[in-house]
């Protein structure tokens, strides 16, 4: 069991440039989300997917887009990178019937850098 | 909306001593309640959790936390510090929203645990 994957790590982009970061879980957890983390700031949502065919924006989905590919999948694009969006970026996941309990698990991370 | 402050960014303690993190919230509702850890370069765990049970949880590495309700508090503790417990903190709320189908978690800002040898 890998638990929860994202890739890649590491990514320097260019202000302008898009990219996916992908996450991938083999839990078969039902809900999916995606945070980044800033210092000071703690973790802040972006967008979340309830349920496979589902998403909804979170705290702060501007320049976000998402797409929940199938139920193990969750990606997240930054359709044109902006330095203010140099963060970490972490994926979560919960698994069907934890609603009451509403423990995450969190992926390592991929640190991201906009230049 | 639900909110979480921790008070202190960074705590100091030496190995042995006692750890205490604080951690306040606010809801209109009675709330679910997680620490989460952090190590360099890794993604979060749970440490424990307060979903209306027994108000003093236990959790993993020694840590524990009490729920009291009459101060909005949940603060974190750990009798006796080890090197290994160095990390950053985080309390985290659960927030129910009407208008979507899984619940989320509002978390504090974080507070970065140092221990001295």
């Amino acid at each position: 069991n890998a638990g929860v994957t994202q890739t890649p790590k590491f990514q320097v982009l260019k202000t302008g440039q898009s990219m996916t970061l992908q996450c991938a879980q083999d839990m078969n957890h039902n809900s999916m989300y995606w945070y980044r983390q800033d210092p000071g700031m703690g973790l802040r949502l972006i967008y979340y997917s309830a349920s496979e065919g589902t998403t909804d924006k979170g705290e702060v989905p501007n320049g976000y887009n998402v797409s929940r590919l199938n139920k193990r999948e969750f990606s997240l694009r930054l359709e044109s990178a902006a330095p203010s969006q140099t963060s970490v970026y972490f994926c979560a996941t919960v698994p069907k019937g934890q609603f009451l309990s509403y423990e995450q698990y969190f992926g390592p991370g991929t640190r991201l850098t906009v230049t | 909306a639900q909110s979480v402050t921790q008070l202190g960014s960074h705590v100091s303690v030496s190995e042995g001593a006692l750890v205490l993190l604080r951690c306040n919230y606010s809801s209109s509702v009675p709330p679910y309640l997680f620490w989460y850890v952090q190590y360099p370069n890794q993604g979060l765990q749970l440490l424990l959790k307060y979903t209306s049970a027994a108000t003093l949880v236990k959790g993993i590495n020694g840590f524990e936390a009490e729920f009291k309700k009459s101060e909005t508090s949940f603060h974190l503790t750990k009798p006796s510090a080890h090197m290994s417990d160095a990390a950053e903190y985080f309390c985290a709320v659960s927030d129910y929203k009407s208008s979507g189908s899984a619940r989320q978690l509002t978390f504090g800002s974080g507070t970065q645990l140092t221990v001295l040898p």
